[in-house]
């Protein structure tokens, strides 16, 4: 099975800290994204990867930056957190394959980040 | 651009119930249609997906047909239980390169017994 996992569950920072949060994937997919959910909002992509060392913003990029280093670890960073910034986040990845039937999105469960 | 459509929410529904959650796109190719589900505290899990036109998914007891003619992709379960509560949130791709799919909203169920 696909494993798609997350640093932490749930978090706690404060206003200001430099917050680092880590997905890795066992798959060997090519691509990968964070998102974070917000109720009422849906899912907003706010970056995403499509080889190691690329990045492409998403919708909400603002606050944040990436890093892939590496094929199967993506880290999403928060600057300087800010209490706007208190969120769900998922990340998520992908195969570039040119089979049809292989190219859904493998998601973690979820980091929980609360700012104070 | 791609885009997905989804009812809104919150969907309360009596245990056994009939449960349908209406789904339609927009695509400028022919994309492949997915249905996630995802469950409180958790992130997303794939419940069922269709890569062509009149394909059924169908996970768990629920099922979706891929409906060229009318660009949409209806999730239907004959009755739903407590345990089905959930966010159920319907995607699209048009292709399998490096793009992200492009999600709805999502649709809030709540089940009572």
């Amino acid at each position: 099975d696909v494993k798609v996992t997350q640093s932490s569950r749930y978090l706690v920072k404060r206003t200001g800290e430099k917050v680092f949060l880590e997905c890795v994937q066992d798959m060997d997919h090519e691509n990968m994204f964070w998102y974070r959910q917000d109720p009422g909002l849906g899912l907003r992509l706010i970056y995403f990867s499509y080889d190691v060392k690329m990045k492409e913003k998403g919708d909400i990029p603002e606050g944040y930056s990436v890093s892939r280093e590496k094929k199967e670890r993506f880290s999403l960073i928060l600057e300087s957190a800010s209490t706007n910034q208190t969120s769900m986040y998922l990340c998520a990845s992908r195969w570039t394959s040119g089979r049809v039937g292989y190219n859904e999105q493998f998601f973690g469960p979820g980091t929980r980040l609360t700012v104070l | 651009g791609d885009s997905v459509t989804q009812m809104e929410g919150p969907v309360t529904l009596s245990e056994e119930a009939f449960l349908t959650i209406n789904c339609t796109y927009t695509a400028t190719g022919y994309p492949s249609l997915f249905w996630y589900v995802q469950y409180p505290g958790e992130g997303l899990q794939l419940l069922l997906k269709a890569t062509k036109a009149d394909d059924k998914g169908s996970n768990k007891g629920f099922e979706a047909t891929y409906r060229k003619e009318t660009t949409s992709f209806h999730l239907e379960k004959g009755s739903v239980q407590v345990s089905d509560s959930a966010v159920y949130f319907c995607a699209l791709t048009t292709n399998s390169g490096n793009t992200p799919l492009v999600f709805g909203k999502g649709t809030r169920l709540s089940v009572i017994a």
